[in-house]
Formats: C-alpha cells, sequence, structure tokens
C-alpha cells in the first residue's frame, strides 16, 4: 500500500528565511504527487502537482517541489517565505489505479517576523 | 463560480447517534469525496461518488455511508457514532477522475462525539 511520510511535523522559520519541507512516499508504481496547504480554519488548497515530465515543479504563492524518483522524495520549496504562508502543508500521492488520495500527516510552517 | 460549501460547521453529538454532514459542489463539477481528518493527521479518503455511483470507498466500516444526488450535492452518514468519528470531515469536488486533478475543498465539517 501507498505511503507518505512528512518528515517534520513543525518547521519554524523566520521571515524572508528559505524553507523546505520534506517528504517521502513509498510506491513500486508510477504515482502522481501533490502539495497541499491548509490555512487556520480553511479547506486544503492545492499548491502544486506532479504528473510527470519536468521534475521541478513550481506553483502558487512562489513555492516549488523537486521529484526525486531515486530517493522517493517530493519536497517543497520555497526561497523567501512570508508571514502569510504560516499553515499546515500535506503533501499527498496517487496513482493511475485509484482515484483517492493518500495524504501524509502534514507539516506545520510557523513563520516569525 | 461558487465553491464548495458545506454544512454544518460545526456540531456535538453523543456516541451512537447519527449524523448526516452536506456538501455542495463546486460549479460544474461531477465528482465528490469525502475525507476525515482527525486531529494532528492528514485527511483520510472515506469514499467517492461519480454521478451518483459509489466510486471507490477507503478502510472505513459500513456505519459511515454516502449519497450523490443529481445535483452533484452530497451527503455523508456515519450510524452510531463513536469517540473516535471526533474529526474534521471534508468534502471535495472535482470534474471527473480525480488522480491527475485538482481537488476543490469545502472547510468542512467539525463533528465532536461525547
Amino acid at each position: 500500500a501507498q505511503s507518505v511520510t512528512q518528515l517534520d511535523s513543525q518547521v519554524p522559520v523566520f521571515e524572508e528565511a528559505p524553507v523546505e519541507l520534506r517528504c517521502n512516499y513509498s510506491s513500486s508504481v508510477s504515482v502522481y504527487l501533490f502539495w497541499y496547504v491548509q490555512y487556520p480554519n480553511q479547506g486544503l488548497q492545492l499548491l502544486l502537482k506532479y504528473l510527470s515530465g519536468s521534475t521541478l515543479v513550481k506553483g502558487i504563492n512562489g513555492f516549488e517541489a523537486e521529484f526525486n524518483k531515486s530517493q522517493t522524495s517530493f519536497h517543497l520549496r520555497k526561497p523567501s517565505v512570508h508571514i502569510s504562508d504560516t499553515a499546515e502543508y500535506f503533501c499527498a500521492v496517487s496513482d493511475w489505479n485509484t482515484d483517492k488520495l493518500i495524504f501524509g500527516t502534514g507539516t506545520r510552517l510557523q513563520v516569525f517576523p | 463560480e461558487t465553491g464548495v460549501t458545506q454544512s454544518p460547521t460545526h456540531l456535538i453529538k453523543t456516541r451512537g447517534q447519527q449524523v448526516t454532514l452536506r456538501c455542495s459542489s463546486q460549479s460544474g463539477h461531477n465528482t465528490v469525496s469525502w475525507y476525515q481528518q482527525a486531529l494532528g493527521q492528514g485527511p483520510q479518503f472515506i469514499f467517492q461518488y461519480y454521478r451518483e455511483e459509489e466510486n471507490g470507498r477507503g478502510n472505513f466500516p459500513p456505519r459511515f455511508s454516502g449519497l450523490q444526488f443529481p445535483n452533484y450535492s452530497s451527503e455523508l452518514n456515519v450510524n452510531a457514532l463513536e469517540l473516535d468519528d471526533s474529526a474534521l470531515y471534508l468534502c471535495a469536488s472535482s470534474l471527473g477522475r480525480t488522480n491527475t486533478g485538482e481537488l476543490f475543498f469545502g472547510e468542512g465539517s467539525r463533528l465532536t462525539v461525547l
């Protein structure tokens, strides 16, 4: 069965600093990978997705992620964070055979002034 | 274009009771998925409905059931509530299959079971 591991439950960072949120997945078949963001008291919003092609994927709000098949990773990065990036970030995986997303447990990004 | 709306936003029930949660899809979307998000956890897939038919189910017991209506709105019903059912229930709509597409989530219904 597929699974997703988000290695950090919380990531504190100062404003304008770079950040990386880590995600590893386990799967033996082709996968589709996603990052979602959940702001307080809101639903999840898609940040970016990897389906195929270029391994570097750019998303909204200046975020990007790199698909690394050999390391089964899909880490999320932003070169300079803002206070407004404070939220919960979820990595998710699906494959061609199912219609459901498998989510990780989330990483809480806390940006300090 | 209206987004995904869920009702109620909060509710409290006691063990053994039944609950119905409602979801209105984003305009034009024909697929609805339901997820359970326990505190401190990621969302867990409950089931999906496509054009009024169940189209996949996660590892949840039969007391979790659902419906999708001709206008593509949806209900999640949970019978014989247990304390562990306390969670945020998220509805997500999409157009067609969701494995490559984008899910549009509502803000959720927070259920507390006492």
